[in-house]
């Protein structure tokens, strides 16, 4: 087990194109987070997931947003007509429901030129 | 508005000090307790967590919570080089909510 993978690490777009994110936890955790992270700022939380139920969603989240976990192993986050404003590292995390703290991913660098 | 207060820093410390790093919160119904270490460029990494009022030690490190003051910090002691990371306090509400809200972080610095 090699921690939580995220694809890809680093993703450059034009703005209005979409783009989607991939998350690989920890294989016998059933919870998967995500989070965006700006320079100079801490992890915000997005939504998350217990197996492939979405439990929880932040209103950062907003309708431009998306996020998928069908068979409760990987995750996916869909960013629709991206803004500059998105620019962000998308991290993942992973736990085992219960546990404190969970385990990050090195995230996805996302840039919107 | 969940809120988690920080000083940025930098916070500069001799190497072979303790370092102490604090954290305010503001939802009296925050439950749990974290700190992560971040290096540049990398993803946070938990170091600590803590729930109830008190001290908890974990090697070098000490987590102190006083929820009635709505505090929490953490204390490194024989400050090393390598701990020269940014500090993230993280705190969960209870009641089935599951995300944290992180602070800014704080950069220490160790000095050699």
């Amino acid at each position: 087990d090699t921690g939580v993978s995220q694809d890809p690490r680093h993703k450059i777009t034009k703005r209005g194109q979409n783009v989607t994110f991939r998350c690989d936890p920890i294989s016998e955790h059933n919870r998967l987070y995500w989070y965006r992270q700006t320079l100079g700022q801490g992890p915000e939380f997005l939504t998350y997931f217990q197996n492939e139920a979405q439990l929880e969603k932040s209103r950062l989240l907003s309708d431009r947003f998306s996020a998928e976990r069908p068979k409760g192993s990987f995750s996916t986050l869909e960013i629709q007509r991206t803004e500059q404003g998105d620019s962000a590292m998308y991290l993942c995390a992973s736990s085992l429901a219960g546990a404190y703290g969970y385990t990050f991913g090195s995230g996805t660098r996302l840039t919107v030129v | 508005q969940k809120e988690v207060e920080q000083n940025s820093g930098p916070l500069s410390v001799p190497e072979g000090a303790i370092a102490s790093l604090n954290c305010t919160y503001s939802d009296r119904g925050s439950q749990s307790f974290f700190w992560y270490r971040q290096y540049s460029g990398k993803s946070p990494e938990l170091i600590m967590f803590i729930y109830s009022n008190g001290d908890k030690e974990d090697g070098r490190f000490t987590a102190q919570l006083n929820k009635a003051s709505q505090y929490v910090s953490l204390l490194i002691r024989d400050s090393q080089p390598s701990d020269s990371a940014t500090y993230l306090c993280a705190v969960k509400l209870g009641g089935g909510a599951d995300g944290l809200t992180f602070g800014k972080g704080t950069h220490l610095i160790i000095q050699p």
